[in-house]
């Protein structure tokens, strides 16, 4: 069945650092993948989307990568700021590809 | 535009009582998810509706879980009787459509805790 990891359960970094997440997926080969963030308290925002045809994606200070090969997904947040603190979640789709299989997320804090 | 609305906010109830939760999706939204979020890990989807019919509802407890949407809008999920490990968070988002890379709205979540 598939299955999603979450480089680690917490992330800590400096403030003005780059933070990197990463997402890896076994036993299938998603043909896209979304990013969410998620606040204390709060259901998750959508970020980004990347498909396997792309193997780079931007948005302001945000940046996602996606290694067919390697089956993985990285996450990075450049100059990074105390309000980026949040938990992030990789989402691929499932296989029947008609909804989406959460990971279960890295909390970032940035410290000032 | 007005994002998912979900009531209640938070939900204290006693094993085996019986408790229901509404959501409204975005306007023009055909696809439904509820989602159950146990603490420390990712949403675990539970049902998805397509404008009022399940499209996946493999993962829903179906013994004490039931949901129904039944004019294509809003939603109800409803747990009976309640077990202790229901104390989760539960989401509702909504999406276009369903079956491609539609990003999900969420909603609040409704908190719930069983004791």
């Amino acid at each position: 069945s598939q299955k999603i990891e979450q480089n680690s359960e917490a992330l800590n970094i400096q403030e003005g650092k780059t933070a990197t997440l990463t997402c890896n997926y076994t036993n299938y080969s998603p043909a896209y993948l979304q990013w969410y963030r998620q606040d204390p308290g709060r259901g998750p925002v959508f970020l980004l989307l990347i498909r396997e045809n792309e193997k780079e994606k931007r948005k302001e200070r945000l940046k996602v990568t996606f290694d067919t090969t390697l089956k993985q997904s990285l996450f990075h947040i450049t100059a990074s700021q105390p309000a980026d603190s949040a938990t992030y979640l990789c989402a691929p789709p499932t296989t029947g590809a008609n909804n989406l299989f959460f990971g279960t997320g890295t909390r970032l804090t940035v410290i000032p | 535009e007005a994002g998912v609305a979900q009531s209640p906010r938070y939900k204290i109830i006693e094993k085996r009582q019986s408790v229901a939760f509404w959501c409204n999706p975005i306007s023009g939204h055909a696809t439904l998810y509820w989602y159950q979020q146990i603490l420390g890990q990712g949403p675990k989807l539970l049902i998805q509706f397509q404008n009022n019919g399940v499209v996946d509802d493999s993962q829903l407890p179906k013994d004490r879980f039931s949901a129904e949407r039944l004019k294509g809008v809003d939603s109800t999920l409803k747990i009976q009787p309640a077990k202790l490990e229901d104390s989760a968070v539960y989401l509702c988002a909504s999406s276009l459509l369903t079956g491609g890379p539609y990003e999900q709205y969420f909603g609040p979540g409704t908190r719930l805790t069983v004791t």
